[in-house]
């Protein structure tokens, strides 16, 4: 285990619907990262929390919302997703968000859009 | 424009046999290249971490190289297992910036057949 837990595993949504991924780290990490997974392409940073500020958002659609409540918790979002969102959704931390700082992922969460 | 490819895309070897993943970067100014290791449907796991100064390291199996002058890594897996399967993704980071900005490889997907 990595220490950084990550609920559902998997999720089956339609595109109407609303639905939350959850994240949640036990190493005392004050920044966490969400990450879009899709097949055969790089991982893409989506959104980057240091302190419970949002510091990146990488033009990521308004569909997927990020919160974080505090520096143990991250959540996204999700509403009118596409099919084209069916993808790995992986959560990270770090202790600081420094370039030598080690990245914590999560298991993430597999989501199909239909 | 800073990039990371990886070569090959896929790789087939028995049960006992070596292989060496490549990794070519392009990313400038360069700080520190990652190698990391994602089961199907896991997150990633970080295997090394290697700066400028460093040319190799060595995790169990699992040997890096750096070459910064011709901006090459490569990951050997001695006697390989079957739990050696898996995508193997190389990662670097620029000097001077935060974890939010990592260019990740698309991954070489390495199966082992007993």
């Amino acid at each position: 285990e990595t220490g950084v837990t990550q609920t559902p595993r998997h999720l089956v949504m339609g595109m109407t619907n609303k639905k939350s991924l959850k994240c949640e780290q036990h190493l005392g990490h004050n920044a966490m990262y969400w990450y879009k997974q899709s097949a055969k392409k790089p991982l893409e940073l989506m959104f980057v929390y240091s302190l419970e500020e949002r510091v990146e958002n990488n033009s990521v659609p308004s569909r997927f919302s990020p919160e974080c409540p505090n520096s143990s918790h991250l959540f996204l979002h999700l509403h009118t997703l596409q099919p084209e969102d069916s993808a790995l959704y992986l959560c990270a931390s770090s202790q600081g968000t420094s370039e030598n700082e080690k990245l914590f992922f999560g298991s993430g969460t597999q989501l199909s859009v239909l | 424009k800073n990039q990371v490819e990886q070569s090959p895309q896929s790789l087939i070897i028995l049960e006992g046999k070596n292989c060496t993943l490549q990794c070519n970067y392009t990313v400038s100014p360069f700080s520190n290249l990652r190698w990391y290791k994602q089961d199907t449907g896991r997150g990633p796991v970080s295997l090394t971490i290697m700066t400028f100064s460093e040319n190799t390291k060595s995790n169990g199996r699992y040997t890096a190289t750096l070459d910064a002058d011709t901006k090459q890594s490569s990951l050997h897996i001695t006697a390989s297992q079957l739990s050696d399967s898996a995508s193997y993704i190389c990662v670097v980071s620029e000097r001077g910036s935060t974890l939010g900005r990592l260019y990740f490889g698309r991954g070489t997907q390495l199966t082992v057949w007993p």
